[in-house]
Parts: structure tokens; C-alpha cells; sequence
């Protein structure tokens, strides 16, 4: 079992470079997410995504674009990457909506911004 | 604005005794409330949910967690700690409303001592 997956695993750019993280997830669930991880500060919400051809913004948007064109796939990308960006990125995905429904994580692309 | 809270960076419990990690919560309505354990360099895992019912919920790797309304609080408990449940834990809340988006903890790191 699959689940969800992320690529890469690793990263180090060069701040003002751009790139993109990859998720899939073979769950076939409806909602999508992305997260940063920071020491101390829990996770928090990027961009998320309640269906194919769907984004909407999170709690920390800025500098992150994504798109939803499969809907087993949700991308989260870098313009001009910034030392502010580093952090472990997480994909996660749930069923649906709904508040009883647990949300199945990713393994986390480790990004260092120099 | 809901919210939950995890007042100990660091819990330390030796191997073979019980271990306790706190999560206080701060919501507006029923309460939808997860633990998950994160191991190092790994995505989240789901260990169990409190949803309605039981106030004792119980989950993956002989942990549970007691919701009490009147303190406000979801602890996850476990009755024999093991080497293995060295993790970092976060306690979540899942909105009842649009998205399923979660309010995450900052994270509890739990070293459990030989």
C-alpha cells in the first residue's frame, strides 16, 4: 500500500529558484493537503484542495502556489524560493471533509533554502 | 477560533510505566479530536479519534485517550510505556465545518527511557 506519497525526499535550493513538490495518493481521496513544519510550531496549513480542479488557501499561502489537475495528485510550488521556506513540507489527504475523518500523511520533502 | 493546546514540550517516562501526554482543546460546539504519533523522518500516523460516546477511546499500539468535557482536555495514555513509543505526538482538532481543515499542537516529544 502505497498511500501517500512524496517526491523528492531531499532538496537545497538556491533562494530566488523555483521548484515543485510532488503528492499522489492512491486512496482515492477527495481532499488534499499541504503543511510546513517548523521546530516548535506544530504544522501549518499551506494550501488544501477539496476536490480535483480545486485549491484554496491556508493559513500560511504566501510564496506557495498549488494545483489540483488529477485527483490523485496535488502539487505545491516555489516561484523564487526564500530562506524563510525552509522547512519539512507534508502532504496529507483524507477521505473527505468531514470532522471525524482522520488524515493520512506522507513521509515529508525535507527543503533547505541557501 | 478553535485550538489545541499541548503544554509539555517533553515528557520522559521510564520503560514499563505508564506514560502520559497532555492536549487541552478549545472549541466552539462538538469536539472532533485526534492524536498522531510522528516518527523521525517520517509522515504523521493516525492512532485514534474522539468523535462522540466513549470517553475512553482506544487506538493503535495499546495507546488511549480520555476526553473529558469538563477539563477540556484528550490525553493519550498509555498503561506500559515501550522503547519503541519514542516519538514526537501531536494532539489535533478537525473543524466541523467547510474543508475538514485541522488545528494541530506544537508536539510533545515522549522518550521513553530503557
Amino acid at each position: 500500500n502505497a498511500g501517500v506519497t512524496q517526491t523528492p525526499k531531499f532538496r537545497v535550493l538556491k533562494t530566488g529558484q523555483s521548484m515543485t513538490l510532488l503528492c499522489a495518493q492512491d486512496m482515492n481521496h477527495e481532499y488534499m493537503y499541504w503543511y510546513r513544519q517548523d521546530p516548535g510550531m506544530g504544522l501549518r496549513l499551506i494550501h488544501y484542495s477539496v476536490g480535483e480542479g480545486t485549491t484554496a488557501k491556508g493559513e500560511v499561502p504566501d510564496g506557495y502556489n498549488v494545483s489540483r489537475l488529477k485527483k490523485q495528485n496535488f502539487l505545491l510550488g516555489l516561484e523564487s524560493a526564500a530562506p524563510s521556506q525552509t522547512s519539512v513540507y507534508f502532504c496529507a489527504s483524507s477521505y473527505n471533509g468531514g470532522p471525524n475523518t482522520e488524515a493520512f500523511f506522507g513521509q515529508g520533502t525535507r527543503l533547505t533554502v541557501v | 477560533a478553535q485550538s489545541v493546546a499541548q503544554p509539555e514540550d517533553q515528557v520522559n517516562v521510564a520503560e514499563g510505566n505508564p506514560l502520559t501526554v497532555k492536549c487541552t482543546y478549545s472549541v466552539s460546539g462538538n469536539p472532533y479530536l485526534f492524536w498522531y504519533v510522528q516518527y523521525p523522518n517520517r509522515g504523521l500516523q493516525f492512532l485514534l479519534k474522539y468523535i462522540t460516546g466513549d470517553n475512553l477511546v482506544k487506538g493503535s499500539y495499546g495507546f488511549e485517550a480520555e476526553f473529558n468535557k469538563s477539563q477540556t482536555s484528550f490525553h493519550l495514555k498509555k498503561p506500559s510505556a515501550l522503547v519503541s513509543d519514542s516519538a514526537l505526538y501531536f494532539c489535533a482538532v478537525r473543524f466541523n465545518t467547510n474543508a475538514g481543515k485541522s488545528t494541530f499542537g506544537d508536539g510533545t516529544t515522549l522518550t521513553v527511557k530503557p
